[in-house]
């Protein structure tokens, strides 16, 4: 069973603040790893899917990079606004079929008027 | 407009009952998933199709049956043999074609969230 950790769990900012989160997942046999956004009441949304070490990618004020090397993807979020309270799930998926993701359990931000 | 439909959205059941979760896709895509969301736990597969009359266990599939008698739908039965049935429910989807411009990304439903008295 694979392990993919995401820290903190949970995350109150203040509207205005920037800020940041944390996948760890194993380094070895690496295939992709998306970064999902679930709004209270919504279906999750993909934010970004990453394949490539050192990758970086950006949409709007929110960006992510990835270190397959050492295991981990950052998220980060610039000027946090309220709307961009929701849980933020990142899932590790080896390689070898379209079988499955594996998921962390998730970073719930709140971000504070 | 395209996307996953779940249904219903809040159930009950009474101990000893099957239900059955519906999962409804418009997005011509091949693939769907059934997963598992508990408080503080990742997404837990349950069960997957890649193709009509095919699907295979996920990694929690005790006390759970599927079917994928078409393309668009892929209902999921909750037995009484599930021992701990409480919880939310995701049906997801995506395509298996497409080349590199097929990101693997999923597309989720809203889920449903079964309790059971």
């Amino acid at each position: 069973i694979l392990n993919v950790e995401q820290s903190p769990q949970s995350l109150h900012v203040q509207e205005g603040d920037s800020t940041n989160f944390t996948c760890s997942f194993p380094s070895s046999n690496f295939y992709a790893l998306h970064w999902y956004r679930w709004e209270t009441a919504k279906s999750p949304e993909a934010l970004f899917v990453m394949t490539l070490n050192g990758d970086e990618k950006k949409k709007g004020r929110i960006s992510a990079t990835l270190n397959t090397k050492e295991g981990y993807s950052y998220l980060y979020i610039k000027g946090s606004q309220p709307e961009d309270s929701a849980t933020y799930l990142c899932a590790f998926g080896p390689p070898g079929s379209a079988r499955q993701l594996t998921f962390g359990s998730g970073t719930q931000l709140t971000v504070l008027p | 407009d395209g996307g996953i439909t779940q249904s219903p959205k809040y159930l009950f059941r009474k101990e000893g009952q099957n239900v059955t979760l519906s999962c409804e896709q418009n997005l011509n895509h091949d693939a769907m998933y059934w997963y598992r969301q508990d408080p503080g736990q990742g997404l837990r597969l349950i069960y997957y199709s890649q193709i009509v009359n095919d699907f295979q266990k996920g990694d929690i599939a005790e006390g759970y049956s599927v079917s994928r008698e078409k393309k668009e739908s892929f209902p999921l039965t909750v037995t009484s043999a599930q021992k701990n049935p409480t919880a939310f429910y995701l049906c997801a989807s995506k395509p298996l074609a497409g080349g590199i411009a097929n990101t693997g990304e999923l597309f989720f439903g809203e889920g449903s969230r079964l309790t059971v008295l």
